[in-house]
């Protein structure tokens, strides 16, 4: 059983440019999570996919916007990148929404940093 | 909607001591509680969840966790650190209700271990 992989690991921006980030949820699993994780802060809550739609999203802009495909993997997509997008970018899959059954699982992230 | 306090950002403590680090949760609804690992330059590592029944719960590295609903707290311990325990330890909460079982993060708790 593959866990959660995310690409790339590390990615440097310019501001204003537009980024894409991906991610293979872990075999089983049909939902998939992003949280936003800033230097020294827990992360934080951006939007869920379930089953290809968007099912809640957090304090964040329009600018980001996510989807998931029908294998279930996803992109997180940023427009306009600002200095404050500078940030660990987490990925977590899981079956059926949430936390109940066998919880969530982590990618490694992706270490995104905009200039 | 949910909030979680983790009141102390560091602790330090010397190998083979016993630890104890904080969380207090806010929530309107009821609450799956969980605790999770950061080491460096990775993702999050599930330590510990409560999702019902017993309100102490343990992992099988020898942390263990108590609900306290009363005190809305879910603080975790250790009766005796080992070097390998140095990371950021996150404590998050999440509704019990299908649907709504997005991860909320405190700022977490970074233990080091002195030898």
């Amino acid at each position: 059983e593959t866990g959660v992989t995310q690409s790339p690991t590390h990615l440097i921006k310019t501001r204003g440019q537009q980024v894409t980030l991906r991610c293979s949820s872990q075999s089983g699993h049909n939902t998939v999570s992003w949280y936003q994780q800033a230097l020294g802060q827990g992360p934080q809550f951006i939007f869920q996919y379930y089953r290809e739609e968007e099912n809640g999203r957090g304090n964040f802009p329009p600018r980001f916007s996510g989807l998931q495909f029908p294998n279930y993997s996803s992109e997180l997509n940023v427009n306009a990148l600002e200095l404050d997008d500078s940030a660990l970018y987490l990925c977590a899959s899981s079956l059926d929404l949430g936390a109940r059954l066998n919880g969530y699982t982590f990618g490694s992230g992706t270490r995104l940093t905009v200039v | 909607a949910q909030s979680v306090t983790q009141l102390d950002s560091q602790v330090p403590v010397f190998e083979e001591a016993p630890v104890e680090l904080r969380c207090n949760y806010s929530s309107s609804v009821s609450v799956y509680l969980f605790w999770y690992v950061q080491y460096p330059n990775q993702g999050l590592q599930l330590l510990l969840k409560y999702l019902s029944g017993s309100t102490l719960v343990e992992s099988i590295n020898g942390f263990e966790a108590e609900f306290n609903k009363s005190q809305t707290s879910f603080h975790l311990r250790k009766p005796s650190v080992h070097i390998s325990d140095t990371a950021e330890y996150f404590c998050a909460v999440s509704g019990s209700n299908f649907g709504n079982e997005k991860l909320t993060f405190g700022t977490g708790t970074r233990l080091t271990i002195i030898p």
